[in-house]
């Protein structure tokens, strides 16, 4: 089993570049999320998912947009990039409480 | 929504000696409580969990306390190794799976 697979691993982006973060798992799992991660910050939530079709706000969102158009797939989409979204991005499914978290993404914005 | 706090942030112990993270949770509607180990270059995996109905549980070295009248609850690891060193981060689910987390503590054991 992959489980969650994020791609890409690294990025540089140019400020007001935009950029999509692919997410893929293969657990048949309803629930995705998106995380950004900060140094001595913790894991916060930028989106989630409760199934195909339906996407909904988490605690950081702003600069964000996300899709779920199947149950495998949730990409994160960066437009305008500023440098306040440097961070480790990670991908997250869960069944029955249970969540499984991609390698991340380590994004820097200069 | 749900707040997590965890403690401390950073911990140092000696190989051998045993680790303490401590969490406290706002809702009393939480009923479920998982640890995750996260460590460098990788996502957090699940290490054990805990439910509102258990006051404690064992797996091997690591062991989790919950006390609900008091909204916190414990990871406990004996008998630590370097492999051991990692962030930890504490969680509390109030309904389906929504993730509330803590902020992380960095565990450090010195050989």
């Amino acid at each position: 089993n992959a489980g969650v697979t994020q791609t890409p691993k690294f990025r540089i982006l140019k400020i007001g570049q935009s950029m999509t973060l692919q997410c893929t798992q293969d657990m048949n799992h309803n629930y995705m999320y998106w995380y950004r991660q900060d140094p001595g910050m913790g894991l916060k939530l930028i989106y989630y998912s409760v199934g195909a079709g339906i996407t909904d706000k988490g605690e950081v969102p702003n600069g964000y947009n996300v899709s779920r158009s199947t149950t495998e797939d949730f990409p994160l989409r960066l437009e305008l990039a500023a440098p306040s979204q440097t961070s480790v991005y990670f991908c997250a499914s869960s069944q029955d409480r249970v969540a499984f978290f991609g390698q991340g993404t380590r994004l820097t914005v200069v | 929504g749900e707040n997590v706090e965890q403690h401390p942030s950073t911990l140092s112990v000696q190989e051998g000696d045993s680790a303490v993270i401590k969490c406290t949770y706002s809702d009393s509607a939480s009923n479920y409580f998982p640890w995750y180990k996260q460590e460098l270059g990788k996502g957090p995996q699940l290490i054990i969990d805990i439910r509102s109905n258990v006051g404690e549980k064992k797996d091997q070295r690591i062991a989790v306390t919950l006390n609900k009248t008091a909204k916190h609850f414990s990871l406990h690891i004996t008998e630590t190794q370097p492999e051991d060193s990692a962030v930890y981060f504490c969680a509390a689910i109030v309904t389906g799976n929504q993730f509330y987390f803590g902020t992380g503590t960095s565990l450090t054991v010195i050989p």
